[in-house]
């Protein structure tokens, strides 16, 4: 079974804090995602990666950074958190199948930024 | 861009079917997908559909495509108190992104 990681289920930081939610997975996955959930919002992509050191933007980038120095591992970067920010964070992994990229979800980081 | 709208909530019985709509505007879409998350969960993918099928069933779940309307439909025969959960339909694009809906609740009363 493929299992995604993720660093902290609960997280709480004051405003202008650095923040890092980390995210693990043990398939050997290419592809790594980092969504944030909002109530009726679903799903927003943050940032993805498709190799070690690659990286693109999603829909909502700002406020964001993201690091792939490792295949299995794929961190989310807060450099300045903000109230706005306070949101569920969920990573994702697939592996590269053409139309069937099937994604993998961790448990979630419940981030409150105070 | 693409967009992907659900309704918020259903509520059903214990042993009644479900059925959760979803509709989405992008003509390019390869797959749809289900997913599943309960309380305090991540995502579970429950089953996906190619886009040039128009039915897939799977156990209590039958997935319904409407392709011509962009409409896609998710029944789960004999709901149980187990089901409660939020559901998300998402679509692939041609670039191989998700896009995903806004969820819906679906609360089973015994």
């Amino acid at each position: 079974d493929v299992k995604v990681t993720q660093s902290s289920r609960y997280l709480v930081k004051r405003t202008g804090e650095k923040v890092f939610l980390e995210c693990v997975q043990d398939m050997d996955h290419e592809n790594m995602f980092w969504y944030r959930q909002d109530p009726g919002l679903g799903l927003r992509l943050i940032y993805f990666s498709y190799d070690v050191k690659m990286k693109e933007k999603g829909d909502i980038p700002e406020g964001y950074s993201v690091s792939r120095e490792k295949k299995e591992r794929f961190s989310l970067i807060l450099e300045s958190a903000s109230t706005n920010q306070t949101s569920m964070y969920l990573c994702a992994s697939s592996l590269p199948q053409g139309a069937l990229d099937t994604q993998y979800f961790g448990p979630g980081t419940r981030l409150t930024v105070l | 861009g693409e967009d992907v709208e659900q309704s918020l909530f259903l509520s059903v019985r214990e042993g009644d079917s479900s059925v959760i709509n979803c509709t989405y505007t992008d003509s390019s879409s390869t797959y749809l997908y289900w997913y599943k998350q309960e309380p305090g969960a991540g995502l579970q993918l429950l089953t996906y559909i190619f886009s040039n099928m128009d039915m897939k069933q799977d156990q209590r779940l039958t997935v319904l495509l409407n392709k011509k309307d962009k409409h896609l439909s998710l029944r789960i025969a004999d709901t149980q108190t187990g089901d409660s959960a939020i559901y998300f339909c998402a679509e692939m694009n041609a670039g191989n992104m998700l896009t995903f809906g806004g969820g819906t609740r679906l609360m089973v009363k015994p």
